[in-house]
């Protein structure tokens, strides 16, 4: 079982949806959790962090659950902007060390 | 400009070749991280340091790679003897002290690596 497994997508969505990715990791002791989102041949950049059990940031909510060890985030009221590879993030064995997903890829229609 | 800066954005060089690649970090960020990502992949994790220090480097560091970072400022990646599979895009990312317990990276805008 690989360290953070995400669903590769794509998804397409219409505009004004509201869409949800999921994401397993695979170490039990990880506290942290992070979604990251990365534009086409752009850097990935810090969406939201989870530290408990979620974390809400306007139409973002992340939730954590750490008794089946997936953390997800939802998207509500889409918007095209919102067009983007959503990467999740874990650490690994030591604090210092994240381990990426593979990205979920997420295109919304007008 | 304070965020992560990457040099150069973009290499094309021939198979064969040693290239080096420059990351500086947000200022006073003492933890500095080296990715690297193909396309339709996450950033899988090279080495990082804390300060001038390499604390960790993974199994897909192959001995043909080096990374250094002598004053605990800037960092160097260095791949010798390039090969086709080398080609992608190599990330860096750095960490502040405050912010260690919570792993918060912040991402460079990566160097883009073409070995033909």
């Amino acid at each position: 079982r690989k360290e953070v497994e995400q669903d590769p997508g794509p998804f397409n969505v219409p505009e004004g949806a509201t869409v949800a990715f999921n994401c397993t990791y695979s170490n039990s002791a990880s506290q942290s959790f992070f979604w990251y989102r990365q534009d086409c041949r752009k850097e990935p950049k810090l969406l939201m962090s989870v530290y408990s059990s979620g974390n809400e940031d306007g139409r973002f909510t992340a939730q954590l659950n750490r008794a089946s060890q997936y953390i997800s985030l939802l998207i509500r009221d889409s918007k095209l902007s919102d067009s983007a590879t959503y990467l999740c993030a874990a650490p690994y064995s030591s604090a210092s060390k994240i381990i990426f997903g593979s990205g979920t890829r997420l295109s919304i229609r007008p | 400009d304070t965020g992560v800066s990457q040099d150069p954005r973009h290499k094309i060089t021939k198979r064969g070749q040693n290239v080096t690649f420059r990351c500086d970090p947000i200022s006073e960020h003492n933890r500095l991280y080296w990715y690297r990502q193909t396309l339709g992949q996450g950033p899988e994790f090279l080495t990082y340091f804390q300060n001038e220090a390499q604390l960790e480097k993974s199994r897909l560091l192959s001995d043909r790679f080096s990374a250094e970072r002598p004053k605990g400022s800037f960092s160097t990646l260095e791949i010798q003897r390039t090969e086709q599979g080398d080609s992608a895009m190599y990330l860096c990312a750095s960490s502040p002290q405050s912010q260690l317990a919570k792993n918060i990276q912040y991402f460079g805008a990566g160097t883009r690596l073409s070995v033909l």
